[in-house]
């Protein structure tokens, strides 16, 4: 597609729920990358794809969560028994290349956990 | 990962007004990146500096690249209300890079 599009848009969980958020990036971009921004802040990295190969997952917070992409293309990122500090808006962003090249962002998905 | 201080945290200003935003760190990266928020979307690159010294400019926007390479500036001409937003650096280096804490514009008209 044009752009990278993630989806839902917003996302209302109750605590304690699962949650998958999606995101389909650039056609023909390599890599992959899941960011998740608190309010006011920058995003922090969670975890990196080159292909369906998840090079880094350095930066999930917890083992509640995991991604996946399986055919190298759409990701999915899942939250199991969702807490309150998991709301933030999670960013997926691809790029041709590996980290060092410019990315192009999705609009991101706003979690709520209430 | 290398730790990348924005300042401000946050900046108001008139439009028509000059300001300069800072993106910092004691780690030396082999590029930089500054990219623009605006609420309820993503970052949108603006521009990669590369060489320490590097000035580029981008219509009302100047950017620089410390002479070491740790630090990075963005200046904005007669600034605008469409320039209002949330304004990130991202580093290169050795270690994981990250993106800067941000710094949060708002031009009022």
């Amino acid at each position: 597609g044009a752009g990278v599009s993630q989806s839902p848009r917003y996302k209302v969980a109750k605590r304690g729920q699962d949650v998958a958020l999606r995101c389909d990036p650039i056609s023909g971009h390599v890599s992959l990358f899941w960011y998740q921004q608190a309010l006011g802040q920058g995003p922090e990295f969670l975890t990196y794809f080159q292909n369906e190969a998840q090079l880094d997952k350095s930066g999930l917070p917890s083992d509640r969560f995991f991604a996946e992409r399986p055919e190298g293309s759409v990701s999915t990122l899942k939250i199991q028994r969702t807490q309150q500090e998991d709301s933030a808006v999670y960013l997926c962003a691809s790029s041709l290349g590996g980290q060092g090249i410019a990315y192009t962002f999705g609009s991101g998905t706003r979690l709520t956990v209430v | 990962t290398q730790l990348l201080e924005q300042s401000p945290q946050f900046l108001s200003i008139q439009e028509g007004e000059n300001l300069t935003v800072y993106c910092n760190s004691s780690s030396v990266f082999s590029s930089l990146q500054w990219y623009r928020q605006e609420p309820g979307e993503g970052p949108v690159l603006l521009v990669t500096v590369v060489t320490g010294g590097e000035v580029k400019k981008l219509k009302r926007l100047t950017f620089q690249f410390g002479d070491a390479r740790k630090d990075s500036s963005l200046h904005i001409t007669a600034a605008q209300p469409g320039d209002t937003g949330l304004y990130l650096c991202r580093g290169f280096g050795n270690e994981k890079l990250t993106f800067g804490t941000g710094t949060r514009l708002t031009i009022i008209p």
